[in-house]
């Protein structure tokens, strides 16, 4: 696709349920990104994948929080027994990554998925 | 680790006045610099970059910013802010050494006519 698509856009789930938050990053970018934005709070890196490399789980708040990426494409962020602290926006990133003698590092955004836990 | 630290939580300026978002991080090692816009209900956009060269980079819409290797720092700047400018600003440095790309905080900028 022309850009990063995440899916859902909105997601309301009940306290303790599991949810999936899933990203389509831009074809041929070896870089995905996981942030969370809550409101005062910024932008919170989670996760990082670059090609083939072992991500860099070091943003991840805590062990109810995984991803996966797929085939260095489609990458999934799972939220396990969801609390109301959770309730955020996800945002995936990507770049077309550092390799090369032109790294091109610049993160393009996808519009998000607003999480609600009630 | 990396890290950006950007000073100014919140800024309201009329219109016409001259903006400047301040921006620090702490890498010695060679980064890349970022400003990212969010506009009200709108994703996160490119603002402007810098990665090597002259360090007054000029971005769309009229903003720039200055790489000062000596501060570390990369301030945002604009000489005329329009009501449309109001919006969260990011600053977000990438490094070799952090491997990511780390964001700051973030500016609330309101414009007021």
């Amino acid at each position: 696709g022309a850009g990063v698509s995440q899916s859902p856009s909105n997601k309301v789930t009940e306290k303790g349920k599991d949810v999936e938050l899933r990203c389509d990053p831009i074809s041929g970018h070896t870089a995905l990104y996981w942030y969370r934005q809550s409101l005062g709070q910024g932008l919170e890196f989670l996760i990082y994948f670059q090609g083939n490399s072992a991500p860099d789980k070091s943003g991840l708040p805590s062990d109810r929080f995984s991803a996966e990426r797929t085939g260095g494409s489609v990458s999934t962020l799972t939220i396990q027994r969801t609390q109301q602290e959770d309730s955020a926006v996800y945002l995936c990133a990507s770049s077309l990554g550092p390799q090369g003698r032109r790294p091109q590092t610049e993160a393009f955004f996808g519009q998000g998925t607003r999480l609600t836990v009630v | 680790a990396q890290s950006v630290s950007q000073h100014n939580h919140h800024v309201i300026l009329s219109e016409a006045a001259s903006l400047e978002l301040g921006c620090n991080y702490s890498y010695g090692g060679t980064v890349n610099l970022f400003w990212y816009v969010q506009y009200p209900g709108q994703h996160l956009q490119l603002l402007l970059k810098y990665f090597s060269g002259d360090p007054l980079v000029k971005g769309i819409k009229g903003f720039e910013a200055e790489f000062i290797k000596s501060k570390f720092s990369f301030n945002l700047r604009k000489p005329s802010v329009q009501w449309s400018d109001t919006a969260e600003y990011f600053c977000a440095v990438y490094t070799g050494g952090g491997n990511k790309l780390t964001f700051g905080t973030g500016t609330q900028l309101k414009v007021e006519l």
